[in-house]
């Protein structure tokens, strides 16, 4: 089945810093989710992106879909960016299967 | 904004206790989820449906049983709870298998 790994496992800011987070994948996904789950554990969904490049807000995500992998850019960084942030690649029309997570603490 | 509600928010058991979580939304979507999230493991998918009356095996369904007796609700139910069952247990909701899921608060349930 679906193997998802990110990394880092966990990352450290001084706010205002950049952050790039990576998702890699075992096999080919149709639909990739990022995720943020804050301290106190709601989860909220960022942005899907199968492919290609797409923003929103300070956030960036390229998923190269050949290559099974996709990245997470946070630009300048807010010590309310501080949490968990899950990537998950659909399998073959199953639901989502989710990374074990990059824990982010970003301080001012 | 969509509304995924659960309920109980926390809640103690004892082991071969009979627990039912609730999940209940109001996003009039068709698809909805139970995942559960240990530490190190991140979310793991127990069970979904995507009409009522009608529930699918996700990947670690055994121990678990749910129910969708409406489009809005959709139950989790541990017949004999074990102690491997402590965990936060989520559940979402999306308007199809590859729509963005909306996820509810989670429910922390401890079996003692």
């Amino acid at each position: 089945g679906q193997q998802v790994q990110q990394s880092p496992a966990s990352l450290v800011l001084q706010e205002g810093e950049n952050a790039e987070l990576q998702c890699n994948f075992s096999s080919t996904a149709t639909q990739l989710q990022w995720f943020y789950q804050s301290p106190g554990g709601s989860l909220v969904s960022l942005l899907s992106n199968p492919s290609g490049t797409k923003h929103t807000g300070r956030l960036t995500s390229t998923t190269v879909t050949k290559e099974r992998r996709s990245s997470l850019h946070i630009s300048s960084s807010q010590t309310t960016d501080s949490g968990t942030y899950l990537c998950a690649p659909y399998q073959g029309g199953r639901a989502l299967i989710f990374g074990t997570g990059t824990t982010v603490s970003v301080s001012p | 904004e969509a509304a995924v509600t659960q309920s109980p928010r926390s809640k103690v058991a004892v082991t071969g206790g009979k627990v039912t979580l609730s999940c209940h939304q109001t996003n009039n979507h068709d698809y909805m989820y139970w995942y559960r999230q240990d530490t190190g493991h991140g979310l793991r998918l127990i069970h979904y449906s995507y009409v009522a009356d009608s529930t699918e095996k996700g990947d670690i369904p055994d121990g678990y049983k749910a129910s969708r007796p409406s489009q809005e609700n959709f139950s989790l139910i541990l017949e004999l709870a074990s102690l491997s069952q402590t965990a936060v247990y989520f559940c979402a909701s999306s308007e199809d298998i590859y729509a963005e899921q909306f996820f509810g608060p989670g429910t922390r349930l401890t079996v003692l």
